[in-house]
């Protein structure tokens, strides 16, 4: 099964409107990084907060991670049509002795402008 | 720094025929993981090669496999394929594989 699974599966807001989508894992973890994925397209890298990190920003995007509660929100201010796209986050799952990255099933973006 | 690349973008293949995939990472970068991504299931482990090695390995049948060259360079092979196996399929590089991944942008695979 998933290791995350994002929350809500779709989000369809106002260009300058503020987006949050939520992720959930299940098994302890190094990091957590969140993807952006154009229709389509290879995903690309956000950012990566470590697990003994609470809160990160990049420019317009905010990352918080709870270890107690298994979950990390991404948020996405000001939204613009551009960021219309999926979200992915993923976390570092140790299975049989080593790491792989476990991605969620994704939160449809889309900003109407 | 050119970034990852997978050829070919686009394939059309029958059931029963088989594929190879191949990707090249980012210089320098000695980790190869391979994803498959469907509609339905969203983007599922398949393996990782690091040093010429498979570390890691996802759920799938035999029938996927995978190798890595001595330059880094990856390729994941599809045998006997199935329409089940219609799905864009990833591959991402990193230096040592427990951080950031870059993507290419995916073979598109269609089974008929």
């Amino acid at each position: 099964s998933q290791q995350g699974e994002e929350d809500p599966q779709a989000l369809s807001i106002q260009e300058g409107e503020n987006a949050t989508m939520n992720c959930s894992y299940k098994t302890s973890i190094n990091n957590l990084q969140w993807y952006r994925q154009n229709s389509g397209r290879g995903l690309v890298h956000l950012i990566l907060i470590r697990s003994n990190e609470r809160e990160k920003h990049s420019g317009r995007l905010r990352v918080t991670l709870d270890t107690s509660k298994k979950s990390s929100s991404l948020l996405i201010t000001a939204s613009r049509a551009a960021d219309t796209a999926s979200y992915f986050c993923a976390t570092d799952a140790l299975t049989s002795g080593t790491y792989k990255y476990i991605f969620g099933t994704g939160t449809r973006l889309k900003v109407l402008a | 720094k050119a970034g990852v690349t997978q050829t070919p973008r686009y394939l059309i293949k029958t059931r029963g025929q088989q594929v190879t995939l191949s990707c090249s990472p980012i210089s320098g970068h000695r980790s190869v993981s391979w994803y498959q991504q469907t509609p339905g299931q969203g983007l599922q482990f398949l393996f990782e090669y690091f040093s010429e090695t498979q570390r890691n390995k996802g759920n799938f049948p035999g029938r996927f496999s995978g190798r890595q060259f001595s330059n880094s360079r990856s390729e994941m092979n599809v045998s006997t394929l199935e329409l089940g196996d219609s799905a864009l399929y990833l591959c991402a590089s990193s230096l040592q594989g427990r951080e950031k991944l870059f993507f290419g942008s995916g073979t598109q695979l269609s089974v008929l």
